[in-house]
């Protein structure tokens, strides 16, 4: 079953503007991941963010996380043509070790238009 | 693409017959993942592995055997293909102490 849910499941922008794209997910984690997928690619890790911390800043990108709804957003500022991909909200949980297991999201397609 | 490769990076089979894909790294890493994505369902682990000979299931195993002989390669197999499991198929492995995973460029497989 997927953990992470991301909405809206597509959106289209102008360049300049600004994105949001929100993940809700069920259960406890230890981290929240966003990745991007550019057409016929593998994915890209984008910027983490553990369970105890709120909000993170990673150049364009900012991420919102509050574990008492059990969503997380990915705003990016500024968006760019070559913004245009799919993103991915993964979830973390530990399953021993140092091993964690990712459950991600079924995607948010953004499309920037210049 | 963290020193990942996949092979082949598309294949056309026919049902019934057995597909083995591999994942290639260069890095030394413990941990190794495959994977599957479809529309509408996102990515979805089928297995992983923790070490040489080291392997356990993911959420979506059935119809999939993996084995890993060596630290740098992980394979895929389908014993027998169906056309379910025409999928892009992608590796990935965790870097060191980092809980973020790094992918490999996918693989296309189309059972007919």
């Amino acid at each position: 079953s997927q953990q992470g849910e991301e909405d809206p499941q597509a959106l289209s922008i102008q360049e300049g503007e600004n994105a949001t794209m929100n993940c809700s997910y069920k259960t406890s984690i230890n981290n929240l991941q966003w990745y991007r997928q550019n057409s016929g690619r593998g994915l890209v890790h984008l910027i983490l963010i553990r369970s105890n911390e709120r909000e993170k800043h990673s150049g364009r990108l900012r991420v919102t996380l509050d574990t008492s709804k059990k969503s997380s957003s990915l705003l990016i500022t500024a968006s760019r043509a070559a913004d245009t991909a799919s993103y991915f909200c993964a979830t973390a949980r530990n399953s021993g070790g140092s091993n964690y297991k990712l459950t991600f999201g079924k995607g948010t397609l953004l499309t920037v238009n210049p | 693409d963290a020193g990942i490769t996949q092979s082949p990076r598309h294949k056309v089979t026919e049902t019934g017959t057995p597909v083995t894909l591999r994942c290639h790294q260069t890095e030394n890493h413990r941990y190794m993942y495959w994977y599957r994505q479809d529309p509408g369902h996102g990515l979805r682990l089928i297995h992983y592995s923790y070490g040489v000979k080291d392997t356990d299931k993911g959420e979506v195993s059935d119809g999939y055997s993996v084995s890993r002989s060596k630290t740098e390669d992980f394979l895929l197999t389908l014993e027998s293909a169906t056309s379910s499991q025409t999928s892009v198929y992608f590796c990935a492995i965790k870097g060191g102490q980092q809980e973020t995973q790094y992918f490999g460029p996918g693989t296309r497989l189309l059972v007919l």
